[in-house]
């Protein structure tokens, strides 16, 4: 099952409004959290480094008031795209990492949150 | 800098041909994790296997195997008899070991569209 949960897996909104996407680890505590960004046919870009309790860090390029991240608890990051204008339409995945680490990998993906302004 | 070179963009087959999608990646550290994702047209990335640095060995997993070469700084992936399910977008990517040897975020490849056809 999921390890890592977003929400939601899509949404419509209007030019002008702010979106939130959730994520969510639901079977350890993330202390750190990536949020990416997939535009068509191109690759997954890092957006920030979410750390709970703290600011999260933005790559070089990504507005930070444009994208709102907060990493209230350790379980929980959330995304905001505040003001979303047509452009911000885009695929936004985020992953968690599972500080005790597996043997398989130890950053898990949520299902990925399709953003279309209209 | 890291990079991940993926540099096939599209690859189409016919079911029940081998194919192998190739993967070049380039960083300066010594310690690092390489990894392969498929991405269904559903969008979620779903983790196929990852590698560090200090590993070498090849490794197969039924119908999919994976051949590390760091003299070449490649990491190519081979699907044995494709069917059309492998049809999706695979993205090999890069992740340099953080605090305690964890791993720190992942850079991604552009990806290889593969369409297997019946």
């Amino acid at each position: 099952g999921a390890v890592v949960s977003q929400h939601p897996s899509r949404v419509i909104c209007k030019s002008g409004t702010s979106v939130k996407i959730e994520c969510r680890s639901l079977d350890f505590q993330a202390t750190t959290m990536f949020w990416y960004r997939q535009f068509p046919k191109k690759s997954l870009m890092l957006m920030a480094t979410s750390n709970e309790g703290s600011k999260a860090t933005y790559e070089q390029g990504v507005e930070k008031d444009k994208f709102l991240i907060n990493h209230a608890s350790l379980t929980l990051s959330t995304l905001t795209v505040t003001s979303a204008h047509p452009e911000d339409s885009s695929f936004y995945i985020c992953s968690a990492r599972d500080p005790t680490g597996t043997a398989t990998g130890e950053l898990f993906f949520g299902e990925g949150s399709r953003l279309t302004v209209l | 800098a890291q990079k991940v070179t993926q540099a096939q963009t599209e690859i189409s087959v016919v079911e029940k041909e081998d194919v192998t999608l190739d993967c070049v990646y380039e960083t300066r550290d010594t310690t690092y994790y390489l990894f392969w994702y498929k991405q269904p047209p559903s969008g979620e990335l779903v983790f196929l296997i990852r590698r560090n640095s200090f590993d070498e060995q090849n490794e197969i997993s039924g119908r999919y195997s994976w051949n590390f070469q760091k003299s070449t700084s490649s990491f190519n992936f081979t699907i044995t008899a494709s069917q059309v399910v492998d049809s999706a977008v695979y993205f090999c990517a890069l992740s340099e070991a953080g605090y305690g040897g964890s791993q720190g975020n992942l850079i991604f490849g552009k990806g290889t569209k593969l369409s297997v056809k019946p």
